[in-house]
């Protein structure tokens, strides 16, 4: 099956500094999402990458869809403390009935 | 209420129980899903409704049986459980057949059997 490689598994980083994470995969995607989930809570979704190529930024972050359809970026610039979290990718192959693939996460830590 | 809501939130039970979770979709979305999520482990797809219609189900044990009366709601009843089944349980609802359709997470239910 689809499997997605996500790295780095974690960081620690201080406040103010840039944070880069990206997700490669075995097969395509038509699509890349990003989300980040606080614990005991759901994943919440942070942006959308539709064709290959497209570079979207929300705010302090920015993620590009690979050209090869195969990988995805994630950056996050100037690191405040609410960043705290995990960070998913997922590559999505849109149907009848769409079937997220999720990588295994990055933990971020970010000190004063 | 907006988006994604899922009752309760958190849930103990034993293994001989019988409960059921339950998520509301506020987005006029047509498809529904349940995840699993265990510590250390990507999230796992268990169960998929398209139009109401049970479209995957990703080899869950029949201890778990889902139930989607219409598009904006979705169950998940439970009964005899077992221990390993402990976990976050997520709901999320998409549009299907449509450009870039993304699921949209409801908070989940912390399940915890004994």
């Amino acid at each position: 099956g689809q499997q997605l490689n996500q790295s780095p598994q974690s960081m620690f980083i201080q406040e103010g500094e840039d944070v880069s994470m990206n997700c490669t995969s075995s097969s395509i995607f038509n699509t890349w999402l990003w989300y980040k989930q606080d614990p005991g809570e759901g994943p919440v979704l942070l942006i959308a990458l539709y064709k290959a190529g497209e570079l979207t930024s929300n705010g302090r972050l920015t993620a590009q869809f690979g050209i090869t359809r195969k990988d995805s970026f994630l950056n996050i610039s100037a690191s405040i403390p609410s960043d705290v979290g995990i960070y998913f990718c997922a590559g999505l192959l849109t149907g009848t009935a769409s079937k997220l693939t999720f990588g295994t996460g990055t933990r971020l830590q970010v000190t004063l | 209420e907006t988006g994604v809501t899922q009752t309760p939130r958190h849930l103990v039970m034993g293994m001989t129980n019988k409960k059921s979770l339950k998520c509301e979709q506020h987005l006029g979305h047509n498809a529904m899903y349940w995840y699993k999520q265990s510590a250390k482990k990507p999230l796992e797809l268990m169960f998929v409704y398209s139009l109401e219609e049970r479209v995957e189900n990703n080899s869950v044990p029949s201890r778990f049986s889902p139930e989607c009366p219409n598009s904006s709601h979705l169950f998940l009843h439970l009964h005899t459980l077992q221990p390993e089944d402990s976990a976050l349980y997520l709901c999320a609802s998409s549009q299907v057949m449509t450009v870039g359709d993304t699921q949209y997470f409801g908070p989940g239910t912390r399940l915890t059997v004994l």
